[in-house]
């Protein structure tokens, strides 16, 4: 049964670079079916799909965040990451990392991480 | 960018009631839409896909129904648990994007 677990700080500067890492356990994130996907959770409020990383490496972001997403994959770790520059407060989220269904289902995420708050904040 | 837009806002009811919440998409998405549940403090956990398809180990009592751009979640007869927040989900166009969600209090 696959599970992820996001990792990484829970305190950006504004301006600074938000680093955020998945490790995912279980045998399908080597299967080649499935996408890695990135949403967040902006406080109270509704939930926004980020971006996906295929197993192959292959990316796709939400336009508005296009400019300042990067998405990455570890295959040997399992893991992928996610990179967001120039935060601001309005980066201040939960962010979850989640499989996505992949080929045949896309965009739909199942698992999900159990997420992790990041503030932006001076 | 395709709107979801869900009703109510929040819903009042009591443990065995049969309550139903709806999505409306800004235009046809056939049959790709989804439900998730999330308990506070929780992630969103996948509850129907595909419209009217429960996910494993989803209890009975959740259904879906609709298609095009009208779609419905119907809670047969509300257990405890089920007084939580539900969003519904597009993934027929590209960005993917999820309704306002709906709160579902104990009355």
């Amino acid at each position: 049964q696959v599970q992820l677990q996001e990792s990484g700080p829970g305190l950006v500067k504004p301006s600074q670079t938000l680093s955020l890492t998945c490790s995912v356990s279980g045998d399908s994130f080597s299967s080649g079916v499935y996408f890695w996907t990135w949403l967040r959770q902006l406080p109270g409020k509704g939930l926004e799909w980020l971006g996906y990383v295929s197993s192959s490496g292959t990316t796709h972001y939400t336009p508005s965040l296009k400019s300042r997403l990067t998405l990455l994959l570890d295959t040997s770790n399992q893991q992928f990451s996610l990179k967001l520059t120039s935060v601001t407060a309005a980066d201040t989220a939960i962010y979850y990392c989640a499989r996505d269904g992949g080929r045949g289902s896309y965009f739909r995420f199942d698992p999900w991480g159990p997420g992790t708050l990041v503030t932006v904040s001076s | 960018d395709i709107q979801m837009t869900q009703s109510p806002s929040s819903l009042s009811a009591s443990v065995g009631d049969r309550v139903t919440i709806t999505c409306r998409a800004s235009e046809t998405i056939a049959s790709y839409l989804h439900w998730y549940q999330q308990s506070p403090g929780k992630a969103p956990k996948l509850l129907i896909f595909g419209v009217s398809n429960l996910q494993s180990g989803v209890p009975s009592r959740f259904s879906g129904s609709g298609s095009g751009t009208d779609f419905a979640l119907t809670i047969s007869s509300l257990q405890p648990e089920d007084f939580v927040t539900y969003y519904c989900q597009q993934s027929y166009g590209s960005p993917p994007t999820f309704g306002q969600g709906t709160i579902l209090e104990m009355k």
